[in-house]
């Protein structure tokens, strides 16, 4: 079974730093996918994972430990805008190419 | 802009009907993915069609079908709709060529209330 874990809901200030955690479980993995959500749109492609690590896009970054089957997405210098849903999503299983997403992180931004 | 397109943004309709839902995928993109949306729950894979094929199928009821044309556009079935059917259904498309670094691009969506 797959199981991908998000908290439900948080909030930050403009300006700031939040990370969104996400742990999976999963029956394989190849590779994890965040997503930004805003209501009622369309899910927009952030960041993609296959090796541990860090990987850094502008004010995004995203890190992986398959290990630990952890992940978190790190905003800084959050804007206004940034207040959305965060998807999570995991590749798994070899030679498949269904996304399992997570249900979501809805972040709210305040002044 | 994803370059992946839906018809129609908004659909009603009542219980018992039928409606088809239409997605073009990006230029070049093989892979064409379905997905529900409902408020409380996440994006709900329903079924994957690559260069015209059916290659994924999630959890996708059998009142539903879905194919991919030779020009590559697909169309989603939805048949005898039920109150709990309303949702939003996204399309997404991808190069569908290497698997693991295939990424998804999602269409805008088809707003789906059934009354």
């Amino acid at each position: 079974g797959q199981n991908i874990d998000q908290p439900t809901e948080m909030t930050a200030t403009e300006g700031a730093i939040v990370q969104i955690n996400c742990t999976y479980q999963t029956s394989g993995f190849n590779g994890l996918f965040w997503y930004q959500q805003h209501a009622g749109e369309a899910p927009t492609f952030l960041s993609y994972n296959v090796l541990d690590g860090l990987e850094e896009k502008g004010r995004f970054s995203s890190f992986l430990s398959r290990s630990k089957g952890y992940s978190y997405l790190l905003l800084k210098e959050l804007q206004m805008k940034d207040s959305a849903s965060y998807l999570c999503a995991v590749y798994s299983g070899a030679g498949s190419y269904q996304l399992t997403f997570g249900k979501g992180t809805k972040l709210s931004v305040i002044p | 802009d994803s370059g992946v397109t839906q018809t129609p943004k908004h659909l009603i309709t009542a219980t018992g009907q039928r409606v088809t839902l239409r997605c073009s995928p990006r230029s070049g993109d093989l892979s064409v993915y379905w997905y529900q949306q409902s408020l409380d729950q996440g994006l709900q894979f329903l079924i994957q069609y690559y260069n015209g094929e059916e290659r994924a199928k999630g959890n996708i009821l059998e009142r539903f079908s879905a194919q991919q044309f030779p020009d590559l556009h697909s169309e989603l079935n939805l048949s005898s709709l039920e109150l709990g059917d309303s949702a939003l259904y996204f399309c997404a498309s991808s190069a569908g060529t290497s698997g693991v670094s295939d990424t998804q691009y999602f269409g805008p969506g088809t707003r789906l209330t059934v009354l």
